[in-house]
């Protein structure tokens, strides 16, 4: 049963141009959301994180917007750079719990 | 942000050995760690959750005596592949959380070939 989803395994985008990447999910014990970038043969990396008492999440070009209603966030990076091409996975968790779910991911690239 | 670290970064082992796999937290105390296994192509997959002192919790479907962990310090976690196949072929990634945090960390990740 997945429960974070990211329909999207591709995208890309021009270089200076806006990337974003969604994800759903359906359980409502979720609390905290995270984004992670991946590089092959790496492991992740930790990108920007949100609680569910906000709406908006902003470091430097990276945004995080959630919709708690939709259940729904997504992750803005403006301007994409090429060195943004990578595989981004969202997460989510029950904040004090071990629980840890990850979607599937999405490829980005960004194109010079 | 926390740095965690796993080591060796790449090993090959002949089938029917065991391999260890460290996982350590550099510059925070870690009461929990996590093993993921990554298949290709596909989500990180959690295996097993690694308490301090205690036993670690086996997500369903992963043979607890195949995959031994033992997480003897607050920064040091490890995974023993023990009686490796060819299957067991993967990449293994570590995860910590900082205490009281949602935030979890991993480390590079470790590339286990079975020959």
């Amino acid at each position: 049963d997945q429960q974070v989803k990211q329909n999207s395994p591709s995208l890309s985008v021009q270089e200076g141009r806006i990337s974003i990447l969604n994800c759903d999910y359906t359980n409502s014990m979720f609390d905290y959301f995270l984004w992670y970038k991946k590089y092959p043969a790496e492991g992740p990396t930790f990108l920007i994180s949100i609680s569910s008492i906000k709406d908006k999440n902003e470091d430097g070009r990276f945004t995080v917007f959630l919709n708690k209603s939709a259940k729904h966030l997504s992750l803005h990076i403006v301007p994409s750079q090429p060195g943004d091409s990578a595989v981004y996975f969202c997460a989510a968790t029950a904040n004090t719990g071990n629980q840890f779910y990850f979607g599937t991911g999405t490829s980005l690239t960004v194109i010079p | 942000g926390a740095v965690v670290s796993q080591h060796p970064s790449r090993v090959i082992c002949k089938s029917g050995t065991s391999v260890k796999i460290e996982c350590r937290s550099l510059d925070f105390q870690a009461t929990t760690m996590f093993w993921y296994r990554q298949f290709p192509k596909k989500s990180l997959m959690l295996m097993a959750t690694s308490n301090e002192g205690s036993k670690a919790t086996y997500e369903q479907g992963v043979e607890k005596d195949k995959f031994l962990i033992n997480h003897a310090s607050l920064t040091l976690s490890t995974l023993t592949v023990t009686s490796a196949h060819p299957e067991d072929s993967s990449f293994y990634i570590c995860s910590a959380r900082l205490q009281g945090h949602g935030t979890r960390y991993f480390g590079p990740g470790t590339r286990l070939t079975v020959t």
